[in-house]
C-alpha cells in the first residue's frame, strides 16, 4: 500500500542551530502534505497544509518564518526547525494525502526532536 | 469549526474485557470519521474509518458506527488484549482534497493480563 516515509527518526541538536526533517511519498505522488505536531501525551496538532509548487498554508499561531516548510516536488516536503530552542522539542508527523482517493491519507512515521 | 471530542483516559482493562471508548464531532455536512491508533513510539496508523451516515468500520476486532443522529463514531472491541495497549486517536476530515484531519485529544488504553 501507500507508504509515507520520514527521516530522521531521531535527532537531537543544539539550541540555536537549525534542522531538517524530510517526509516523503513512496510509491505516490503527493501534491498536498500536512505537517503536525505532537507534544507527549497529546493530541497532534496541525502546523500547517504544504502544496507542491506553492506557500505553505500555516494555521494560528504557527511561526511560518521558525518553522520553514517546502514542499518542492510531488514526493518531498521538508520541515525545517530554524534556530531551534529546547520548547521545539517535540514529536512532528508528516502526512499526505493520496491524490484523487477522497481524502486518503497517509502517515509517516514521526521524527523525535530533541533540543539541548 | 470542526472539531472531535474523545473520552477522557487513561481506560484500564484486564484482558478479554469490552471496551468502548467514545467520540463525538462537530462539523458542518458529511465527513469522513476515523480511528487511529499510536503504539508508544511509533507514528499513526489508520485502525478503521467511515465516510457515510450508518457505516460501520471495522478491523482487527475494532469497530466503529458513523451515527449521524448523535454525531458520534465510538469505537468498540468485544475482547481486549495486551496487545492493543495503545493511545486511540478520533478524527474527521471534510471530503476535500487538501483538507486537513482534525484530532481528538487521544485515549490512552492499557489492558493487562
Amino acid at each position: 500500500g501507500a507508504v509515507v516515509s520520514q527521516h530522521p527518526s531521531w535527532v537531537i541538536c543544539k539550541s540555536g542551530t537549525s534542522v531538517k526533517i524530510e517526509c516523503r511519498s513512496l510509491d505516490f505522488q503527493a501534491t498536498t502534505m500536512f505537517w503536525y505536531r505532537q507534544f507527549p501525551k497529546q493530541s497532534l496538532m496541525l502546523m500547517a497544509t504544504s502544496n507542491e509548487g506553492s506557500k505553505a498554508t500555516y494555521e494560528q499561531g504557527v511561526e511560518k518564518d521558525k518553522f520553514l516548510i517546502n514542499h518542492a516536488s510531488l514526493t518531498l516536503s521538508t520541515l525545517t526547525v530554524t534556530s531551534a530552542h529546547p520548547e521545539d522539542s517535540s514529536f512532528y508527523i508528516c502526512s499526505a494525502e493520496l491524490p484523487g482517493s477522497g481524502n486518503t491519507i497517509y502517515f509517516g512515521e514521526g521524527s523525535w526532536l530533541t533540543v539541548v | 469549526g470542526d472539531s472531535v471530542t474523545q473520552m477522557e483516559g487513561p481506560v484500564t482493562l484486564s484482558e478479554e474485557a469490552f471496551l468502548t471508548i467514545n467520540c463525538t464531532y462537530t462539523a458542518t455536512g458529511y465527513p469522513s470519521l476515523f480511528w487511529y491508533v499510536q503504539y508508544p513510539g511509533e507514528g499513526l496508523q489508520l485502525l478503521l474509518k467511515a465516510t457515510k451516515a450508518d457505516d460501520k468500520g471495522s478491523n482487527k476486532g475494532f469497530e466503529a458506527t458513523y451515527r449521524k443522529e448523535t454525531t458520534s463514531f465510538h469505537l468498540e472491541k468485544g475482547s481486549v488484549q495486551v496487545s492493543d495497549s495503545a493511545v486511540y486517536f478520533c478524527a474527521l476530515t471534510q471530503n476535500q482534497a487538501g483538507t486537513a484531519l482534525i484530532f481528538g485529544k487521544g485515549t490512552t488504553l492499557s489492558v493487562s493480563s
